[in-house]
């Protein structure tokens, strides 16, 4: 089943907007991370932030996790024509100490930005 | 540059015929892994490795097989026994046997699959 799981499943703004994306999840995580796709190819990675971490910034991007409400949130400042793309949330069990193999991704959201 | 590369962009499956897509990187990372795409999906764990010849299920193993006799290369062969084989496959590797649990994941750009 999948742990992560965003919402909304696609989001439509216009250039110059900020876009919000949320992501919920059911046990308890070790590390949250955001990942990027542009139609056709692969995920890029984006931000982790640990279960220890509130908020982190990267560049246009600040990422929030509240573990009270198991949830995390992907904030994209002044968006552009070029962030269009999924952007999927994926998270590493608490209790997993070996490889980042149970690394479980949602479904992601489709973000359009018009220009 | 370093990255990983897979091969073929696309492949074309035969009824009862097994086809193996590649995935070589030169990233000097010890772990790499094989992910399933459907449209509108996630992604789902296939196969991964942490160290050269040794390899484990993921979670929707059946119906593929893995080697990893190279730190650099896991190809991944798709049997005729997966029946829904039509799919976008993404491999991707990881650094640092000693920590794994706080590095990202580094993506190939996919292999799309589809049955003839």
């Amino acid at each position: 089943s999948q742990q992560g799981e965003e919402d909304p499943q696609a989001l439509s703004i216009q250039e110059g907007e900020n876009a919000t994306m949320n992501c919920s999840y059911k046990t308890s995580i070790n590390n949250l991370q955001w990942y990027r796709q542009n139609s056709g190819r692969g995920l890029v990675h984006l931000i982790l932030i640990r279960s220890n971490e509130r908020e982190k910034h990267s560049g246009r991007l600040r990422v929030t996790l509240d573990t009270s409400k198991k949830s995390s949130s992907l904030l994209i400042t002044a968006s552009r024509a070029a962030d269009t793309a999924s952007y999927f949330c994926a998270t590493v069990p608490l209790l997993y100490t070996g490889a980042n193999s149970k690394l479980t991704f949602g479904k992601g959201i489709t973000l359009s930005v018009r220009p | 540059d370093g990255g990983i590369t897979q091969s073929p962009k696309y492949l074309f499956r035969k009824e009862g015929q097994n086809v193996t897509l590649s995935c070589e990187q030169n990233l000097n990372h010890d772990a790499m892994y094989w992910y399933r795409q459907d449209p509108g999906q996630g992604l789902r764990l296939i196969y991964y490795s942490q160290i050269v010849n040794d390899f484990q299920k993921g979670d929707i193993a059946e119906g593929y097989s893995v080697s990893r006799e190279k730190k650099e290369s896991f190809p991944l062969t798709v049997t005729s026994a997966q029946k829904n084989p039509t799919a976008f496959y993404l491999c991707a590797s990881s650094i640092d046997r000693q920590s794994y649990s706080n590095q990202p994941q580094h993506f190939g750009d996919g292999t799309r699959l589809s049955i003839l």
